[in-house]
């Protein structure tokens, strides 16, 4: 059975640095690797998608890589912003099964 | 325009009540699922359905029952509520692509905070 975590549970950081968010899964047999971001009292917005076959993914400040063989994922986010101040969410899709299991996220503080 | 839109938004009720939760897509996909969000931030499938057709059911109680009158909707349907039944559910649709490395990028919804009492 697939299991996701994310570490650290909660992070805080001042606003301008960079940060790395983790996660690993159990199961290397994923078809592809999504991060979410999720807003108090709004839905999931997906960030990034990484297919099984590719290393990394880049959209504006965000950065997000995978090492399937290891079971690992990072987020990288560049020069955060108050505005990146959210829960993220990593979320494998099985091989096969086509359902997408999340870890329980991170949630990002960026202070001013 | 909202593409993924849950109905309502918060919804609190006694045990024992029969309650149940909307969803509607515009997206023009063909698949949408129903995601429970507990207490400890775990989200979980519930269900999945492709044109209509129920291909996703994990173990979720016969108090849960789906319905999807037609691709754009997919109703959540709760029979005898229970306090552990308290969570934020989330609908969610995308594009069924079926074999190989899929897309399966998903678009959620706002997500309906239901509590038990």
């Amino acid at each position: 059975k697939q299991e996701v975590t994310q570490i650290p549970a909660a992070l805080s950081v001042p606003e301008g640095e960079n940060l790395v968010l983790n996660c690993s899964f159990t199961d290397s047999a994923i078809y592809n690797l999504q991060w979410f971001r999720q807003d108090p009292g709004k839905g999931l917005t997906s960030l990034l998608l990484i297919q099984s076959s590719q290393r990394e993914q880049t959209s504006g400040r965000l950065n997000a890589s995978l090492d399937k063989s290891s079971g690992r994922s990072t987020l990288y986010i560049a020069a955060s912003q108050p505005g990146d101040s959210a829960t993220y969410l990593c979320a494998v899709t099985g091989a096969g099964s086509y359902q997408l299991t999340f870890g329980k996220g991170t949630k990002l503080s960026v202070i001013p | 325009d909202t593409a993924v839109s849950q109905t309502p938004k918060y919804l609190v009720t006694q045990m024992g009540n029969d309650k149940s939760i909307k969803c509607e897509q515009n997206l023009g996909h063909d698949t949408m699922y129903w995601y429970k969000q507990d207490s400890k931030k775990f989200l979980k499938i519930m269900f999945s359905y492709n044109n209509k057709e129920l291909i996703i059911n994990e173990t979720v109680p016969n108090r849960f029952s789906p319905k999807s009158p037609d691709k754009a909707h997919l109703n959540l349907h709760i029979n005898s509520l229970e306090l552990g039944d308290s969570a934020v559910y989330f609908c969610a649709s995308s594009q069924w692509t079926g074999g190989g490395a899929g897309a399966n990028v998903l678009t959620f919804g706002a997500g309906s905070r239901l509590t038990v009492l």
